[in-house]
């Protein structure tokens, strides 16, 4: 597609189930972020994929979160046993992956319109 | 410390005239990327402008434009002839480290509320 695809755009769960949300980056972009936006923490990041890899977890919340990306391409984001405080809306970006040609450009994050997460 | 701030929760502007919306940062890194993002009522994030520090020029997109004053570390978004549909939460983000290296977060700033006026 044109644009990163995030799905389901909604999701409502009960507290202690699991979830997946999932992220289709642009075609071509090897890097890829998930970011958390909630009302009272504002913008988070997460974890950071370079191809397969993730070189970056650090922003992942607890050892409920985990995420992976296969093929280089497509993300799932799980959180296992959901509490309320996970209900936030989840953002994933992704981008090109930098080098010397190209500039600040190769560094610009596309966004989805990410999946709003509700836990009751 | 808060990395990015933005002091302005909202602001109102009517249409047609041009605003300013505030973004300081706070780095060590000689080296960083400021980037500008519009996020509509809609909710995605939508890239508007960036600058690099050591860009010379302050960087233009369209109607919008940054003005850079890098001793002072802030970074301000400028929309001239503000449309009705610029209405939108706007953040300020910055990625620290060289331009080269990947991987490295946006850090966002808290976002500042546009309301145009008709």
């Amino acid at each position: 597609g044109a644009g990163v695809s995030q799905s389901p755009s909604n999701k409502v769960t009960e507290k202690g189930k699991d979830v997946e949300l999932r992220c289709d980056p642009i075609s071509g972009h090897t890097a890829l972020y998930w970011y958390r936006q909630s009302l009272g923490q504002g913008l988070e990041f997460l974890i950071y994929f370079q191809g397969n890899s993730a070189p970056d977890k650090s922003g992942l919340p607890s050892d409920r979160f985990s995420a992976e990306r296969t093929g280089g391409s497509v993300s799932t984001l799980t959180i296992q046993r959901t509490q309320q405080e996970d209900s936030a809306v989840y953002l994933c970006a992704s981008s090109l992956l930098p080098g010397l040609a190209g500039g600040w450009a190769k560094n610009i994050q596309y966004f989805g319109a990410g999946t709003r997460l509700s836990v009751l | 410390a808060q990395k990015i701030t933005q002091t302005q929760p909202g602001m109102f502007v009517q249409e047609k005239e041009a605003v300013t919306l505030d973004c300081t940062y706070d780095t060590s890194d000689p080296s960083y990327g400021l980037f500008w993002y519009k996020q509509p009522s809609s909710g995605e994030m939508i890239f508007l402008i960036y600058q690099g520090s050591y860009d010379q020029q302050n960087a233009t997109e369209g109607r919008y434009s940054l003005n850079f004053q890098k001793a002072r570390k802030s970074a301000n978004l400028v929309i001239s002839a503000s449309q009705l549909g610029d209405s939108a939460m706007y953040f300020c983000a910055m990625r620290e480290g060289p331009r080269e290296t990947s991987g490295s977060r946006l850090t966002f700033g808290e976002g500042t509320q546009l309301t145009v006026n008709p």
